[in-house]
């Protein structure tokens, strides 16, 4: 069974500080490793994917890869209150269907 | 070049009706998988749909059935509706090959009464 574990959180930091989230994966054959924010009755929102091992930065996200220990983070600096929304961590691996985790909650309070 | 397309967005039926729900993937992407997401359980796979072929099927039961046609848009259909199967049902579209992203669609949020 392929997992992808998120702790649920709520995750809560202020305004202005970087929030990081975590997601380790079980299946070792994995190849892309994506983000995706979703805020409340709405869709996922595709906002980071990674393919290799270390870091990929896109403005105020920096999401990071170690297979080797089989996790994938994501780093928001300057976090600001519409950031406030549930992530999901999703895997893709020999299989080609996406597998999600539970996703984490985020509050960003002002 | 245009996103993954979901309709009808709402839908309200009753117990014991049936529905089908519709996915048009992004042009060029032959994999749509489908998903139900629920406040108590996440993001459920229900099954994958590849060149008109089902390539990968998740743990529902026999009512969750869905087909693809020649220009790879999807049908979802749930028969004998219960009262569980409310939900948000997504689609995701990829190009099903490896290291490839994959968009989701807007949902289509079911409620069964």
């Amino acid at each position: 069974q392929k997992e992808v574990e998120q702790n649920s959180g709520p995750l809560s930091v202020p305004e202005g500080a970087i929030a990081s989230l975590n997601c380790t994966y079980s299946d070792r054959g994995s190849q892309s490793f994506f983000w995706y924010r979703q805020y409340s009755g709405k869709s996922p929102e595709l906002i980071m994917s990674i393919y290799s091992n270390g870091d990929k930065e896109d403005g105020r996200f920096t999401a990071q890869l170690n297979k080797a220990s089989q996790y994938v983070s994501l780093l928001i600096r300057d976090s600001q209150p519409s950031d406030s929304a549930t992530y999901l961590c999703a895997v893709i691996g020999g299989s080609y269907i996406p597998t999600f985790g539970r996703g984490t909650s985020l509050i960003v309070h002002p | 070049k245009a996103g993954v397309t979901q309709t009808p967005r709402y839908l309200i039926k009753t117990r014991g009706q049936q529905v089908t729900l519709s996915c048009s993937p992004i042009s060029g992407h032959r994999s749509v998988s489908w998903y139900q997401q629920t406040p108590g359980q996440g993001l459920q796979f229900l099954f994958e749909y590849f060149s008109e072929t089902q390539r990968n099927k998740g743990n529902f039961p026999g009512r969750f059935s869905g087909r693809q046609f020649s220009n790879s848009r999807s049908e979802m259909n749930v028969s004998t509706l219960e009262l569980g199967d409310s939900a948000l049902y997504l689609c995701v579209s990829t190009p099903g090959a490896e290291g490839t992203e994959a968009f989701f669609g807007q949902g289509t949020r079911l409620t069964v009464v």
